[in-house]
């Protein structure tokens, strides 16, 4: 059981170069997440999902867009890399929508990503 | 704003000893609490929670404390192992929904032999 598997684990863009960072789960979890870790600012979460087409944003979604075609996949685009996007990012599934605090998060590895 | 602070960025404790990390809150509203662990170049995994209508939750050798008047927790590691060694991360659902969480900045916890 791989759990929560994310794509690269380290990637370096020039300023105004886009990618994607790629997140998958096989434990069948309907919610999705991406968080972003900065020395000293602790987890921000950028985007979430609560199913397949289901799509919102979190604290600080600007210069990311998500989509969410499967429940296993969830990718994180950014469009136009800026230095300020430099951080650690880790994709998180959990199985209940409804939130239930029976329900925790299971996190990825995190994905490095340095702007240049 | 932070509405989860955890104000001392790191602890350094003896193995074997009482390890206490604090988190303080500002939102009144948040009725559930977690902690996660993350080691270097690894995802957080979850380690404990507590619902505000709860004190105190126990688990193994760790014990969550809650005094929803001075909207702080605490975090119990006892006794203190090396390879408790990790960052911690206090945690709040945002919206009443636990997948949404809104963490403080971690505690880097160091356990010496």
């Amino acid at each position: 059981n791989a759990g929560v598997t994310q794509t690269p684990k380290f990637q370096v863009l020039k300023t105004g170069q886009s990618m994607t960072l790629q997140c998958a789960q096989d434990m069948n979890h309907e919610y999705m997440s991406w968080y972003r870790q900065d020395p000293g600012m602790g987890l921000r979460l950028i985007h979430y999902s609560v199913g397949a087409g289901i799509t919102d944003q979190g604290e600080v979604p600007n210069g990311y867009n998500v989509s969410r075609s499967t429940t296993e996949d969830f990718p994180l685009r950014l469009l136009s890399a800026a230095p300020s996007q430099t951080s650690v990012y880790f994709c998180a599934s959990s199985y209940s929508k409804t939130g239930l605090h029976s329900e925790k998060l299971f996190f990825g590895s995190g994905t490095q990503l340095s702007v240049l | 704003d932070q509405q989860v602070k955890q104000n001392s960025p790191s602890l350094s404790v003896q193995e074997g000893r009482i390890s206490i990390l604090n988190c303080d809150y500002t939102n009144s509203m948040f009725d559930y609490f977690l902690w996660y662990k993350k080691y270097p170049a690894e995802g957080p995994t979850f380690l404990i929670s507590i619902s505000s209508i709860k004190d105190k939750n126990e688990d193994g050798r760790f014990t969550v404390f809650l005094n929803k008047s001075a909207k702080h927790l605490s975090l119990h590691i006892v006794p203190s192992q090396p390879g408790d060694s990790a960052v911690y991360f206090c945690a709040a659902p945002l919206g009443g929904s636990n997948y949404k969480l809104t963490f403080g900045k971690g505690t880097l916890l160091t356990v010496n032999p």
